[in-house]
């Protein structure tokens, strides 16, 4: 299938503030995802958007959707050395059932 | 406490050899999936299922088997058929509502072949 873009690696230093971009294959994607792994975990899950919406805060967090691009990205304020982990986006296609269609992830290392 | 576990978290297979991995969710989930996750390499779908008694092939179905006698459990067989099993398996499942799909991920088990 189409995939779904992202960087493979990110480094920030303490207390600046990370943005990981995802450009996704389809414009009518319903819901977009931000998952994070941490090293030998699950994923777990950190935000999701709807494809109505152009912005979500929640607390650190803020994802920004742009569907005429179909660009999404994540930006984590105030980085702790915490937050170093692989981010994962995916989208959830409008036909494609109960299906997720992720992203490679991106690597994001938090230096102090 | 709710969520989904999977066990073992490490499991070995010798060449010739099926081996399955549990997973297991108390959310009342009624969709559960499987992937598989490679080195720098996004998730890949395995197999899922909407429904007990019911699941679907995803897209790197073959050497592998599943069943839904369960509503809380999904187990997977790598067959001997799966040349390169080598990877992290991670299991999800969702309340299976078609308009707010939200998967929710267990620990995941790692497979080596000795």
């Amino acid at each position: 299938g189409e995939d779904v873009e992202q960087s493979l690696f990110l480094s920030v230093r303490e207390g600046d503030s990370s943005v990981i971009n995802c450009t996704y294959t389809d414009s009518s994607s319903t819901y977009l995802y931000w998952y994070k792994q941490e090293p030998g975990a699950g994923l777990q899950l950190l935000t999701y958007i709807f494809s109505n919406m152009d912005m979500k805060q929640d607390q650190r967090l803020t994802v920004l959707l742009n569907k005429k691009d179909k660009h999404l990205s994540l930006r984590i304020a105030d980085t702790q050395t915490g937050d170093s982990a692989i981010y994962f986006c995916a989208e959830r296609r409008s036909n494609s059932g109960y299906e997720l269609n992720f992203g490679k992830g991106t690597s994001l290392l938090v230096t102090p | 406490d709710g969520g989904i576990t999977q066990s073992p978290k490490y499991l070995f297979r010798k060449e010739g050899q099926n081996v399955t991995l549990s997973c297991e969710q108390n959310l009342n989930h009624d969709a559960m999936y499987w992937y598989r996750q490679d080195p720098g390499q996004g998730l890949r779908l395995i197999y899922y299922s909407q429904i007990v008694n019911d699941f679907q092939k995803g897209d790197i179905a073959e050497g592998y088997s599943v069943s839904r006698e369960k509503k809380e459990s999904f187990p997977l067989t790598v067959t001997s058929a799966q040349k390169n099993p080598t990877a992290f398996y991670l299991c999800a499942s969702s309340i299976g509502d078609r308009y707010q799909e939200t998967q929710y991920f267990g620990p995941g088990t790692r497979l080596l072949v000795l």
